[in-house]
């Protein structure tokens, strides 16, 4: 399967505690997100990567939450002292370069539980 | 600033009726305009995308999707349900220079038999 892979697909957690998700994108793709997705709503920007550079982050995005993507390969995305507020579908998404509307194609997810 | 808005929460249909989907977006700029689907359990897949090409966009799985700039709409479009169209339907916008989609709320596509 040559498509983006998340892992792991679950993870529950006590709050409080830190978490880390990782994301491997397609090979070829050099820009990567990561959205987050609560229950009846839909995904809501994170952050972007172009290569190993985060050039863009949301609001949403605290001081508890950082991303990597230190070869411009796969990505993690790390929450430390976890709220339960924090409990969401957390998506990553990859596309190719261009100026174009290019397709971002999305992994599985990650569904994140902190009790 | 770009938004979606979409008109219904859920959508119930019977199979082999026709399918709408509504979606109204904001933009500041000219928009690309996308539907992605969602089915339990699987990824974000693209359905169809508009890129100011024409303004009838056929997509996967004989949906399609007119975009009129006069009304800012978007929706969404099949002429006959089938079981397995049942899943999350999200309008989706972006436009140059901001590498983010703006997704909505999406819509619960139910098919009855």
């Amino acid at each position: 399967d040559t498509g983006v892979s998340q892992n792991p697909r679950h993870k529950i957690t006590k709050r409080g505690q830190n978490v880390t998700f990782r994301c491997d994108p397609i090979s070829e793709h050099n820009r990567l997100y990561w959205y987050r997705q609560t229950l009846g709503q839909g995904p809501e920007f994170l952050t972007y990567f172009q290569n190993e550079a985060q050039l863009e982050k949301s609001r949403l995005l605290s001081d508890r939450f950082s991303a990597e993507r230190p070869k411009g390969s796969f990505s993690t995305l790390e929450i430390q002292r976890t709220e339960q507020g924090d409990s969401a579908m957390y998506l990553c998404a990859s596309r190719s370069g261009g100026t174009g509307a290019n397709e971002q194609f999305f992994g599985p997810g990650t569904r994140l539980t902190v009790l | 600033a770009q938004s979606v808005t979409q008109l219904d929460s859920h959508v119930s249909v019977s199979e082999g009726t026709p399918v709408l989907l509504r979606c109204n977006y904001s933009s500041s700029y000219s928009p690309s305009l996308f539907w992605y689907v969602q089915h339990p359990n699987k990824g974000l897949q693209l359905l169809l995308k508009y890129t100011s090409a024409a303004t009838l966009v056929k997509g996967i799985n004989g949906f399609e999707a007119e975009f009129k700039k006069s009304e800012t709409s978007f929706h969404l479009t099949k002429p006959s349900a089938h079981m397995s169209d049942a899943a999350e339907y999200f309008c989706v916008v972006s436009v140059a220079g901001r590498r983010a989609l703006t997704f909505g709320s999406g819509t619960r596509l139910q098919v009855q038999p």
